[in-house]
């Protein structure tokens, strides 16, 4: 069965900093990787996706990811956070089989300090 | 704006009631799923429907139905609410062609059972 797994609850960064917020997966077949912001009472907003191709794709926002298979990791990144990227990020994995469901994470929350 | 819409943005209800939950997705987009989000829970996958036709059922409960009309509006039914049906409801619709497999969430419902 699918999955994937935040393992941090909270990540901390100060304002202008790189961020990195954890995602690691588990598929059997190839991995159709999403990540997702959510806004305080705002629904998720669509960042990032990996299918194929290049290891680190961008996104929306000035975030990418990297796409590691070796480590089954799909990391989500930006070089210099803003405060107004403080939110709860989703990381997700899409599901084979009789659904095309999102297999979602825990969250993570993160919070940019000025 | 990720072009899906949701009404009403929030309801409160007492336990046994029945309400019903509604969703425009994209247009074009021929794919509409629902999703739960609760504290204890996180995000659930909870039914999708294709171009008018149930495709795929989640840990939807036999009180919760939904439909999708010939226009691909999508319902969500759900009935004798009890307090541990409160959460935030989510529709979501993806254009479900090659390399595009991402999903578009709406603003969601906020749903209290009292």
């Amino acid at each position: 069965a699918q999955s994937v797994a935040q393992p941090e609850d909270q990540v901390n960064v100060a304002e202008g900093n790189p961020l990195t917020v954890k995602c690691t997966y588990s598929v059997s077949g190839n991995p159709y990787l999403f990540w997702y912001v959510q806004y305080p009472n705002r629904g998720l907003q669509f960042l990032l996706k990996y299918i194929t191709g290049d290891n680190l794709v961008k996104g929306s926002y000035g975030f990418e990811a990297e796409f590691n298979k070796s480590q089954t990791s799909f990391h989500l990144k930006k070089p210099s956070a803003l405060v107004s990227d403080s939110a709860l990020y989703f990381c997700a994995v899409r599901d084979w089989g009789n659904t095309d469901k999102l297999i979602f994470g825990t969250g993570t929350r993160l919070q940019v300090f000025p | 704006d990720s072009g899906v819409t949701q009404t009403p943005k929030h309801l409160i209800t007492a336990t046994g009631q029945r309400v019903t939950l509604r969703c425009s997705p994209r247009s074009g987009d021929l794919s509409v799923y629902w999703y739960q989000q609760s504290l204890d829970q996180g995000l659930q996958f909870l039914i999708q429907y294709y171009n008018g036709e149930e495709r795929a059922k989640g840990n939807i409960l036999e009180r919760f139905s939904a439909q999708q009309f010939p226009d691909l509006h999508s319902e969500l039914n759900l009935s004798s609410l009890e307090l541990g049906d409160s959460a935030l409801y989510f529709c979501a619709s993806s254009p479900e062609v090659a390399g595009s497999y991402e999903q578009y969430f709406g603003p969601g419902t906020r749903l209290t059972v009292t």
